[in-house]
């Protein structure tokens, strides 16, 4: 079946890096995501990932992805107050087009 | 600032009320969704419309009632809910490329109560 697992919390000091982890057990799929939400806000898609790809870089954003072991990681960089948000890491199911989710990963910055 | 335009952003109503959901995008794209978000959890799909038809119900209860009017909205038409039914509703567009989805942009939501 499919499942997608994430840790539940995750808090770090303002100009770390954070790394957002994702395992996941359907290895069909082409696109791998990684959605951002804040407080009270809709779900802002971050980046992604094609399945044939290790990494991808944008900015402060360094997705990695190891398709052996079906994990899927989000680095941010310099991490800002202003990063702080529930991360869900999702994978499109290639028949139906159906997005499954993680449980989401939410990520304190303290000062 | 979303490219998927949600309305209302809050809704409060009784049991026995009617109401509607509306959505719109116009970056072209042929696939919308409706799911619903409880608190801290993920979204959960409701429907999917392919090019203005209805591709998948995902057994949602028939006081949801989904309509496409065409390629640029989207409404969700809401009666007799309960108040399990309060939550986040989002709505999501996708291009379609070779019959298989591309990424999916959010909304911002319509954060909906059930008195």
């Amino acid at each position: 079946g499919e499942d997608v697992e994430q840790s539940l919390f995750l808090s770090v000091r303002e100009g770390d890096s954070s790394v957002i982890n994702c395992t996941y057990t359907d290895s069909s799929s082409t696109y791998l995501y990684w959605y951002k939400q804040e407080p009270g806000a809709g779900l802002q898609l971050l980046t992604y990932i094609f399945s044939n790809m290790d990494m991808k870089q944008d900015q402060r954003l360094t997705v990695l992805l190891n398709k052996k072991d079906k994990h899927l990681s989000l680095r941010i960089a310099d991490t800002q107050t202003g990063d702080s948000a529930i991360y869900f890491c999702a994978f499109l199911r290639n028949q139906g087009g159906k997005l499954i989710f993680g449980q989401g990963t939410e990520l304190s910055v303290k000062p | 600032d979303t490219e998927v335009t949600q309305t209302p952003k809050h809704l409060v109503m009784g049991m026995t009320n009617k109401k509607s959901l509306k959505c719109e995008q116009h970056m072209g794209h042929r696939a919308m969704y409706w799911y619903k978000q409880k608190a801290k959890k993920p979204p959960e799909l409701m429907f999917v419309y392919s090019y203005e038809k209805l591709s998948i119900n995902e057994s949602v209860p028939s006081r949801f009632s989904p309509e496409c009017p065409n390629s640029s909205l989207l409404n969700l038409h809401l009666h007799a809910l309960q108040p399990e039914d309060s939550a986040l509703y989002l709505c999501a567009s996708s291009q379609v490329y070779r019959g298989r989805a591309q990424p999916q942009h959010f909304g911002d939501g319509t954060r909906l109560s059930i008195l």
